[in-house]
């Protein structure tokens, strides 16, 4: 299978708070881990990878946290902002055909309010 | 880091015409590119790979007839909707990656498609 499941649909915290937003996935043959944020109108916008030999991975204040054995990734942002506002979709890649290709969740929306 | 640029953002046609995208790789050379259509608040589905200098491979669903693609350099890759109706609108991203290595897939901007 190919699928990457993403939850939740939708998620409202406040601003400072820590939204988690969590992907699972089925097929142990994908091997590269990448959140996009996106805002409405705009194409993706990478925001943190990981590969399935790492467990959490920081940048700023995005973490992703992975659990190879129970085949879910999680994304954390911490002191969320107003600004953080926006569709969030987990993503995995898998080599199919005759090259790699991500295939993605069904995405947050996530609402930070002031 | 790696810029891909997405043209016309906004493009309006009438039903039965013609409508061609272009996405450039503004600082890298892009082996492979990939066109994604998304639609409203729905995630975004692969539609065809393309290696630079051979034919696209088009997802299963996809026509290749209606959505022709060209990625004739490493750098520009242009996907044209044949005899576009209504139902072809639509949200289309495409998305560039630097050799065949399985990381840094750069997305353009999109390009929202209204057929009328």
């Amino acid at each position: 299978q190919q699928q990457v499941k993403q939850s939740p649909q939708s998620l409202i915290v406040q601003k400072g708070g820590i939204p988690i937003i969590n992907c699972a996935y089925e097929n142990t043959a994908f091997d590269y881990f990448p959140w996009y944020q996106q805002f409405p109108g705009k194409g993706p916008a990478l925001l943190i990878a990981i590969r399935p030999d790492v467990s959490e991975k920081k940048e700023g204040r995005f973490t992703i946290s992975f659990n190879k054995s129970a085949k879910q990734f999680s994304l954390h942002i911490m002191d969320s902002q107003p600004g953080d506002s926006a569709t969030y979709f987990c993503a995995a890649s898998i080599y199919g055909g005759s090259n790699y290709k991500l295939t993605f969740g069904k995405g947050t929306l996530l609402t930070v309010n002031p | 880091g790696a810029v891909v640029s997405q043209h016309p953002s906004r493009v309006i046609c009438k039903s039965g015409t013609s409508v061609k995208i272009e996405c450039r790789s503004l600082d890298f050379q892009a082996t492979t590119m990939f066109w994604y259509r998304q639609f409203p608040k729905k995630s975004l589905m692969l539609m065809a790979t393309s290696n630079e200098g051979s034919k696209a491979t088009y997802e299963q669903g996809v026509e290749k007839d209606k959505f022709l693609i060209n990625h004739a350099s490493l750098t520009l890759s242009t996907l044209t909707v044949t005899s576009a109706h209504p139902e072809d609108s639509s949200f289309y991203i495409c998305s560039a990656r630097e050799g065949l290595l399985n990381y840094g897939y750069t997305f353009g901007s999109g390009t929202r498609l209204t057929v009328v």
